[in-house]
């Protein structure tokens, strides 16, 4: 079946360092990916998205490009904040036995220091 | 609602006793998840309903796990005979239909401890 794998944490970073997580998935047919983010206390919400190869989901600094040829959609970030301490769950979208399915990675906590 | 209720917040019950777990889904919203978070780990997928279709329950854990949906609305996740294993929080999210790029938006989830 359909599944996401991603990198283990925690990840440890000093502010303003560079960000990569990393997610591959495995998908029958041609999923959407998602980056959705847990911050402390907070719900899960939607960071970015991307419907199709070579598409780059953006949003608060934060870039995914979706490749199909590596089916991967790694996370990334130029600069990280202490307000970017979250965990991190790369997801995917697929239509499998006439279903669209929401499928999680297992969740990478970042952990930003000052 | 604006957004995707959950009740209760938190539910503390002795092992052995059943909970009833409650999501109200967003207005339109066709499809519904139930997922479980343990304590520092990952989403474990329960159950989705996808409008009128047979669920697919492919991630209950047990039969002591099932949920039930009317129509395209209210959902209730039942656990009988509760494990202290069952301490999670869980998890539900409602999206819209059939478009493969539709985000699922999460409630606050329900706290329950098993005593």
């Amino acid at each position: 079946g359909d599944s996401v794998t991603q990198m283990e944490g925690p990840v440890t970073l000093s502010e303003e360092a560079f960000l990569t997580i990393n997610c591959t998935y495995t998908a029958t047919g041609y999923p959407s990916l998602f980056w959705y983010v847990q911050y402390p206390g907070e719900g899960l919400q939607l960071l970015l998205k991307a419907t199709k190869a070579d598409d780059k989901g953006s949003n608060k600094g934060f870039e995914a490009t979706y490749r199909k040829e590596t089916t991967s959609f790694h996370l990334e970030k130029g600069s990280v904040q202490v307000s970017d301490s979250a965990v991190y769950f790369c997801a995917l979208i697929s239509s499998w036995g006439g279903y669209n399915k929401l499928i999680f990675g297992a969740g990478t906590r970042l952990a930003v220091h000052p | 609602g604006a957004g995707v209720s959950q009740s209760p917040s938190n539910k503390v019950t002795e092992k052995g006793k059943d909970v009833e777990l409650r999501c109200d889904p967003i207005s339109g919203h066709t499809a519904l998840y139930w997922y479980r978070q343990r304590l520092g780990q990952g989403l474990e997928f329960l159950i989705y309903f996808q409008g009128n279709s047979a669920p697919d329950k492919s991630g209950l854990p047990s039969d002591r796990f099932s949920a039930e949906r009317t129509g395209e609305s209210v959902s209730t996740l039942t656990i009988q005979r509760t494990q202290q294993e069952d301490s999670a929080v869980y998890l539900c999210a409602s999206s819209k239909q059939g478009a493969l790029n539709t985000e699922a938006f999460f409630g606050q989830g329900t706290r329950l401890t098993v005593v």
